[in-house]
């Protein structure tokens, strides 16, 4: 089973909808959760972190954590043209074997059509 | 100001030589990394570096080395580079809080291409 999944995409939403993202991770550990967005050419750029379950809104994103179904996801409401993107879902690691650092999933391409 | 900042943006390099990228943040803090992203644009951590404690990812081949000569640098030292090698490298670094990191920020990366 992989660390972080997301399903690559690409996912096309129209301009001014919701654009909605998902993750799961597979360490029942996990306390933080983040996402990047990630533009051609670009270094990953962290849009929300969310630590406890529930909701947290920021401006147009919401991300939601539910560590019972070891599930993450963001919202994009009143999407943008702009927010077309590559977004990244993260998750620290802790391993004693490993690199103590976040590990990503392989990002979903998201493409808003005007 | 640039939180986290690596040099070169760009490396073109033949096979067999050694090069070096450079990695500095002024965000004060406490841990740096290095993450290589492949051309199928996955990210995957290689070193974690805090308070003179080196974690490196298994699967990193020996020939690269990072080295931390104060806590906001942390250099990447690549010895007999090889084809496989080319891909982008992103430094960041993030604070830890207790036994949970805050967010990571990255630098704008160096595309490294072997020839």
């Amino acid at each position: 089973q992989k660390e972080v999944e997301q399903n690559s995409g690409p996912l096309s939403v129209p301009e001014g909808a919701i654009a909605s993202l998902n993750c799961t991770y597979s360490d029942r550990g996990s306390q933080s959760f983040f996402w990047y967005r990630q533009y051609s050419g670009k270094s990953p750029e962290l849009i929300m972190s969310i630590y406890s379950n529930g909701d947290k809104e920021d401006g147009r994103f919401t991300a939601q954590l539910n560590k019972a179904s070891q599930y993450v996801s963001l919202l994009i409401r009143d999407s943008q043209p702009s927010d077309s993107a590559t977004y990244l879902c993260a998750v620290w690691k802790y391993s004693g074997g490993g690199a103590d650092g976040l590990t990503f999933g392989k990002g979903t391409h998201l493409i808003i059509q005007p | 100001d640039t939180a986290v900042s690596q040099t070169p943006k760009y490396l073109v390099t033949q096979m067999g030589n050694d090069k070096s990228i450079k990695c500095e943040q002024n965000l004060g803090h406490d841990t740096m990394y290095w993450y290589k992203q492949d051309s199928k644009k996955f990210l995957k951590i290689m070193f974690s570096y805090n308070n003179k404690e080196l974690i490196i990812n298994e699967t990193v081949p020996n020939r690269f080395s990072p080295k931390s000569p104060d806590k906001a640098h942390l250099n990447l030292h690549i010895n007999s580079l090889e084809l496989g090698d080319s891909a982008v490298y992103f430094c960041a670094s993030s604070q830890k809080q207790g036994t949970m990191n805050t967010e990571a920020f990255f630098g704008q990366g160096t595309r490294l291409t072997v020839v």
